[in-house]
């Protein structure tokens, strides 16, 4: 198994430009998620889906869009890109096990600067 | 909402000597705890988890933590650390039942010094 792929691994942008971020993982994982990486701040939850077609806003959603059209991909959008959202994106997928702790298995990152 | 708060910014410490990261939470319901390590330019790896059962947990690499419910903690220790355990460190909290919804603190940067 690949567990979860991200592409690309960097990116430059300027601002107002969009742009997806590629998010695959092929654990037929029901959960996957999107965090941004800030210094200082540790990561924070941007969208996430419980499952193919069902995604939901976290803590920091505003200027990203997902959809989850199949179980193994959740790609993120960027509408207009800011500054502001210059990160390192973290994607990450997770089982459904009763009972069970839910871990996370997480990506390589990608890295964004926006100027 | 549930939030996580890891009061160690940064850490200095010598090879050999012990290591304790606090780590406390709030929520007053059931929970999932788990302590991440993200070495430099490198994706975030799982180091333990709770979620029931023993309060010590043990996890890879030597790294242990404790729950203490009573005090909202979870604190990661290690008897002796290497030069390679440098790292940044998250501890998250899930309630029970959000598998998706990882609330993560802002982390502790372990420096180890030969």
């Amino acid at each position: 198994n690949a567990g979860v792929t991200q592409t690309p691994k960097f990116q430059v942008l300027k601002t107002g430009q969009s742009m997806t971020l590629q998010c695959a993982q092929d654990m037929n994982h029901e959960y996957m998620s999107w965090y941004r990486q800030d210094p200082g701040m540790g990561l924070r939850l941007i969208h996430y889906s419980v499952g193919a077609g069902i995604t939901d806003q976290g803590e920091v959603p505003n200027g990203y869009n997902v959809s989850r059209s199949t179980t193994e991909d959740f790609p993120l959008r960027l509408l207009s890109a800011a500054p502001s959202q210059t990160s390192v994106y973290f994607c990450a997928s997770s089982y459904s096990m009763a009972g069970g702790p839910h871990e996370q298995y997480f990506g390589p990152g990608t890295r964004l600067t926006v100027t | 909402a549930q939030s996580v708060s890891q009061h160690n910014h940064h850490v200095i410490l010598s090879e050999a000597a012990s290591l304790e990261l606090g780590c406390n939470y709030s929520y007053g319901g059931t929970v999932n705890l788990f302590w991440y390590v993200q070495y430099p330019g490198q994706h975030l790896q799982l180091l333990l988890k709770y979620f029931s059962g023993d309060p010590l947990v043990k996890g890879i690499k030597g790294f242990e933590a404790e729950f203490i419910k009573s005090k909202f903690s979870f604190n990661l220790r290690k008897p002796s650390v290497q030069w390679s355990v440098t790292a940044e460190f998250f501890c998250a909290v899930n309630r029970a039942g959000t598998a998706s919804k990882l609330t993560f603190g802002t982390g502790t940067r372990l420096q180890v010094t030969l």
